[in-house]
């Protein structure tokens, strides 16, 4: 059974800062998502990851994937207020879309 | 514009009814699902569709039922068989179910049993 964590589960950030979520997961996979959602909301998609060493970026915000490690970060850069939201990365198992696995999501909290 | 819509935004149901929370998307996508949140969860799936006509279960599909009779509509089904319902619904589609294709998500339905 894929399991995917995110860490920190909470995040608390003044604005200016740099700071890194991170994201593991345990079986073999070459494709990962990232999405924003704020309270109460939808999900946004922010990124699509879809090999080894893929690195997508969006104003204050990059991702990244390596598949040896399992792992994928998405690095937030002099973050401001409206950063604030919950980050979910979800991963593929399976080749289709219908077989993600979603972590449990980091609450990005940015302080003036 | 396109996108996809959900209603209600926010339902109460009593213990032993069933409700249908509706999902309609006009992106014209072949494959759309039915996702649940729970509050500092992440999502689970509970049905998804690849083409008219044709659902598979997901992960939590107990308690759950939908139909797809028509390309651009997904309905779910809470039925009373579902012990612990409340919860907020995701509807979401993409134009396939192959992976990499991006999901779109719907604004959400609220549940809660009364």
């Amino acid at each position: 059974e894929l399991k995917v964590e995110q860490n920190p589960l909470f995040l608390s950030m003044q604005e200016g800062k740099n700071y890194t979520i991170y994201c593991n997961y345990s079986t073999t996979s070459d494709r990962l998502y990232w999405y924003r959602q704020d309270p109460g909301k939808s999900l946004e998609s922010l990124f699509v990851l879809l090999s080894n060493g893929a690195v997508k970026q969006e104003g204050r915000l990059m991702a990244s994937l390596d598949t040896k490690a399992r792992l994928s970060t998405l690095h937030i850069t002099a973050a401001v207020h409206d950063l604030s939201a919950t980050y979910f990365c979800a991963v593929d198992s399976g080749g289709s879309n219908y077989k993600l696995t979603f972590g449990k999501g980091t609450l990005l909290t940015v302080n003036p | 514009d396109g996108g996809i819509t959900q209603s209600p935004k926010y339902l109460f149901r009593k213990e032993g009814q069933n409700v249908t929370l509706s999902c309609e998307q006009n992106l014209n996508h072949d494959a759309m699902y039915w996702y649940r949140q729970d509050p500092g969860q992440g999502l689970r799936l509970i049905y998804y569709s690849q083409i008219v006509n044709d659902f598979q279960k997901g992960d939590i599909a107990e308690g759950y039922s939908v139909s797809r009779e028509k390309k651009e509509s997904f309905p779910l089904t809470v039925t009373s068989a579902q012990k612990n319902p409340t919860a907020f619904y995701l509807c979401a589609s993409s134009a396939n179910a192959v992976s990499g294709n991006t999901i779109y998500f719907g604004e959400g339905s609220w549940l809660t049993v009364v």
